[in-house]
């Protein structure tokens, strides 16, 4: 089955740092898709980045950028120069090429606090 | 419209009554799912439609839920005879393409919050 693990529940970082999400997934699959989705307050989840694995270069939105390691399985999002609105719920997602099976898998959310 | 819209957005009923939540997804959006939320867990997948059909219903967790879509729009989410575990907020997303797909990005709505009392 496919899986994927955020083992961090909650993270807080300081106003203008740096911040690294660890995000792991398992899959037989070779061709597939990772996200990370951002909830905040509001409870809507927004796309924040996504990663095709059939790109080696990693993804890049501003100030967000991760780490894709498709050997080891890994996909971290860091956040550079960390702002308050930042805090929120950040998932990792995932679906294989094509999307067997509709619908993406999520992991179970990091708490993330940005303090002033 | 503009975004996914969901309602209610907050809904309290007591424990054996049924209820409907609704979803009306970005126009022109193929693709929709419904998700579940439990306070401090992760989102569970619930159903997925591609126009009116639903080609994944296996995350419903019983037979009390149900879910139609309807001139590949409107979604309603029943579910019957509630019970206090069915407590959760209920994300709708839609997307342009299934999202296995290179226009697979789902758009989410705020939810719906149910509380089972």
């Amino acid at each position: 089955a496919q899986t994927v693990t955020q083992s961090q529940p909650e993270m807080s970082v300081q106003e203008a740092e740096t911040v690294t999400l660890s995000c792991t997934y398992d899959t037989s699959e070779n061709n597939y898709y990772l996200f990370w989705y951002k909830q905040p307050p509001s409870r809507q989840m927004i796309l924040v980045i996504r990663q095709e694995a059939y790109k080696q270069q990693n993804a890049t939105e501003n100030r967000f950028s991760v780490n894709f390691q498709k050997a080891a399985k890994s996909f971290s999002l860091k956040i550079s120069d960390s702002q308050l609105g930042d805090t929120a719920m950040y998932f990792c997602a995932f679906i294989d090429y094509g999307g067997s099976q509709g619908n993406l898998i999520f992991g179970k959310g990091t708490k993330l606090s940005v303090k002033p | 419209g503009a975004g996914v819209s969901q309602s209610p957005s907050n809904k309290v009923t007591e424990k054996g009554k049924d209820v409907e939540l609704r979803c009306d997804p970005i126009s022109g959006h193929t693709a929709l799912y419904w998700y579940r939320q439990s306070l401090g867990q992760g989102l569970e997948f619930l159903i997925y439609f591609q126009g009116n059909s639903a080609p994944d219903k296996s995350g419903l967790p019983s037979d009390r839920f149900s879910a139609e879509r309807t001139g590949g729009s409107v979604s309603t989410l029943t579910i019957q005879r509630t019970q206090q575990e069915d407590s959760a907020v209920y994300l709708c997303a839609s997307s342009l393409e299934p999202a296995g797909g290179p226009n697979g990005e789902l758009f989410f709505g705020e939810g719906s919050r149910l509380t089972v009392l």
